[in-house]
């Protein structure tokens, strides 16, 4: 069946170094992958996406990129900030899956994020 | 904007209660969702619904009950809680090929 592997964390970085959390996935359609984040206490928050290969999705200086050739969508950030403490899910939707439903999710492990100032 | 709500916050049950956590969206979105979130294993799904009078089993159904009357609510009842269900619940919404759902702020729930 479809997964989402992503990088184990917690990720300590200073403030304004930069960030990569590796994303790969398996899937048996053509999904569309996300990334949310999930500040402490809340909800997920969609944080980007990309619907087919080759797009990049982008978002509050966050940035990944849909390679199929190497099943991908690793986030990006050239300078983080201590706002950006968070639980980040890599994530993709198959119309493969539950009946065509593009609305369900299958989620990567989260990889926490703490940023020291 | 109220988005997706769920009741209660906070929920502590004795092993063998039953009970239901409510969760609501004013967005006249078609997909409702339920998942779980507990450490170290991300969010499984536990049932969706593709509309009213219309729901199918996730990954995780076991020990769960769904209904969907109405397209704003979409309940989820645990008719005898077990400590293996001790987590978090968001529940979620989205519309009909739209690929952004929508998560309420989540039930933890504690199985004693």
């Amino acid at each position: 069946g479809d997964s989402v592997t992503q990088m184990e964390g917690p990720v300590t970085l200073s403030e304004e170094a930069f960030l990569t959390i590796n994303c790969t996935y398996t899937a048996t359609g053509y999904p569309s992958l996300f990334w949310y984040v999930q500040y402490p206490g809340e909800g997920l928050q969609l944080l980007l996406k990309a619907t087919k290969a080759d797009d990049k999705g982008s978002n509050k200086g966050f940035e990944a990129t849909y390679r199929k050739e190497t099943t991908s969508f690793h986030l990006e950030k050239g300078s983080v900030q201590v706002s950006d403490s968070a639980v980040y899910f890599c994530a993709l939707s198959d119309p493969m899956n539950y009946g065509g439903s593009q609305g369900n999710l299958i989620f990567g492990k989260g990889t926490k994020l703490s940023v020291k100032p | 904007n109220a988005g997706v709500t769920q009741t209660p916050k906070f929920q502590v049950l004795k092993t063998g209660q039953s009970m239901t956590l409510q969760c609501a969206q004013d967005m006249n979105h078609e997909y409702m969702s339920w998942y779980r979130q507990d450490p170290g294993m991300g969010l499984r799904l536990i049932h969706y619904s593709v509309g009213a009078g219309i729901t199918d089993q996730g990954e995780v159904p076991n020990g769960y009950n769904v209904s969907r009357s109405t397209t704003e609510d979409f309940p989820l009842r645990l008719l005898s809680a077990a400590p293996s269900q001790t987590s978090v619940y968001f529940c979620a919404s989205s519309l009909v090929g739209d690929t952004e759902a929508f998560f309420g702020q989540g039930t933890r729930l504690t199985v004693v």
